[in-house]
């Protein structure tokens, strides 16, 4: 059965802080991993990780994909307010997996001013 | 924001009573996800489908059913509500298979007491 599982489960930092979310994974096949950062409502995608695509950044975000240890962090730098949310690490299998996800616990990032 | 919709919203039901809940897609996408998120476990995939009539089961499908009779609809009922499937339910669509991850529905928050 496919897993995956990230740490820590909540995190509490202070305003310019830099943090770091990781994720590990074992799946039977692997297409590629995907963050979503989740606030109120519904998550909302951030990156996908693929063997040919194993490092994303957007603005304070950034995210690795290592294949040989089966693993991911995040990395948000000089965090705000803002990035408070559950962020979500989760895993395409791929083959036939008709695009199911399987998705981790989730981190819960609180920030404070 | 994609063409997603879920309805209702919120909801309260008594256990022992049928539900159903309603997702809604303008987008034409073929793949579709009933996933529940409740703390400690991020999301667990209920059913989805790939395309009209195809169905198949999630990691958590017993006590669910679900029905695919249009491109645009995927519901999703709840046989006899238990207080266990009190949780927030989320639709997500893909375009396709291993494409860009998912587009998720806002939720619905549903209670059975």
């Amino acid at each position: 059965e496919d897993k995956v599982v990230q740490s820590p489960l909540s995190l509490v930092v202070h305003e310019g802080d830099t943090v770091t979310l990781n994720c590990s994974y074992e799946v039977t096949n692997f297409r590629s991993l995907l963050w979503y950062k989740q606030e109120k409502k519904a998550p909302t995608f951030l990156f996908m990780l693929t063997s040919s695509g194993i490092e994303k950044k957007s603005g304070r975000l950034s995210s690795i994909l290592d294949k040989k240890e089966l693993s991911s962090i995040l990395n948000i730098t000089a965090t705000q307010t803002g990035d408070s949310a559950i962020y979500l690490c989760a895993v395409d299998a791929g083959g036939t997996s008709y695009g199911k996800l399987t998705f981790g616990q989730g981190t819960i990032l609180t920030v404070h001013p | 924001d994609a063409g997603i919709t879920q309805s209702p919203r919120h909801k309260v039901t008594e256990t022992g009573t049928p539900v159903t809940l309603r997702c809604h897609q303008t987008e034409n996408h073929r793949y579709m996800y009933w996933y529940r998120q409740d703390p400690g476990h991020g999301l667990r995939l209920i059913h989805y489908s790939y395309g009209v009539k195809d169905t198949d089961k999630g990691e958590v499908s017993d006590g669910y059913s679900v029905s695919r009779s249009k491109t645009e609809d995927f519901l999703l009922t709840l046989e006899s509500a238990t207080s266990s499937q009190t949780s927030v339910y989320f639709c997500a669509i893909s375009v396709s298979s291993g494409a860009h991850g998912y587009t998720f529905g806002s939720g619905t928050r549903l209670t059975v007491v």
